[in-house]
């Protein structure tokens, strides 16, 4: 599987934009970008994912770069509740889920 | 439709003490995996059952942790003779089909071991 790398941690204000970077610069052609989080003492929570097309739903916008070796998880107005550290995971789509690697992933703290 | 279910919610063993963890995986849903979250670590995948069957067993530890999944009830993450080094948080995660889309996971279980 291709590495990622996150920085630790992240800082936002409420109601602005959270913009979390990864880059997976050794990611292969069938291998998307999936995006978890971990809302502290809960179990992740899947986010979004992508293999080359901007992604959006009702959670967060997933931004990859043409070159795909980076992408941004965005979350337009981050509330408290989205305080939780995140995880970018490069899969192939038909991988099991046995073989999810997570990382140290981003703390993001959204600050009133 | 109610999530993964994971009971208890936590457990406290003496060392040399079995700590067995149940997971209820969502209706529907199949496969089951077990993963291990160490304190200020990631989590850190251990083992995948499908009914009666266990795939991967590859994140297991070799001694003391078992396994398994059966026809009917919930599938059983047990450990036996618990150390210390054991706490932790033991997550399950299910899904309909196997893929990493559809994985759900619950709420785990803390274990303490004193």
């Amino acid at each position: 599987d291709a590495k990622t790398t996150q920085p630790p941690s992240m800082d936002c204000a409420e109601g602005r934009a959270a913009n979390l970077p990864c880059n997976h610069s050794t990611i292969s052609g069938n291998e998307y970008v999936y995006w978890y989080r971990q809302i502290h003492s809960q179990g992740p929570q899947y986010i979004i994912h992508g293999l080359k097309n901007n992604e959006t739903n009702e959670m967060a916008s997933l931004i990859i770069t043409e070159d795909r070796k980076s992408s941004t998880l965005i979350l337009p107005h981050a509330t408290l509740r989205d305080t939780a550290v995140y995880y970018c995971i490069v899969r192939v789509s038909s991988g099991s889920a046995r073989q999810l690697t997570f990382g140290s992933g981003t703390q993001l703290t959204v600050l009133p | 439709n109610a999530g993964v279910m994971q009971n208890p919610r936590h457990l406290v063993r003496r060392r040399g003490q079995e700590a067995r963890l149940r997971c209820s995986p969502m209706k529907g849903h199949s496969h089951v995996y077990w993963y291990r979250q160490l304190p200020e670590e990631g989590l850190k995948f251990m083992v995948y059952l499908q009914k009666e069957n266990i795939i991967d067993e590859s994140g297991m530890p070799k001694e003391r942790f078992s396994a398994e999944f059966p026809k009917e009830g919930p599938s059983i993450l047990r450990i036996q003779q618990v150390v210390r080094g054991d706490s932790a948080a033991y997550f399950c995660a299910s899904s309909r089909s196997g893929t990493v889309t559809e994985a759900f996971f619950g709420q785990g279980t803390r274990l303490t071991v004193v």
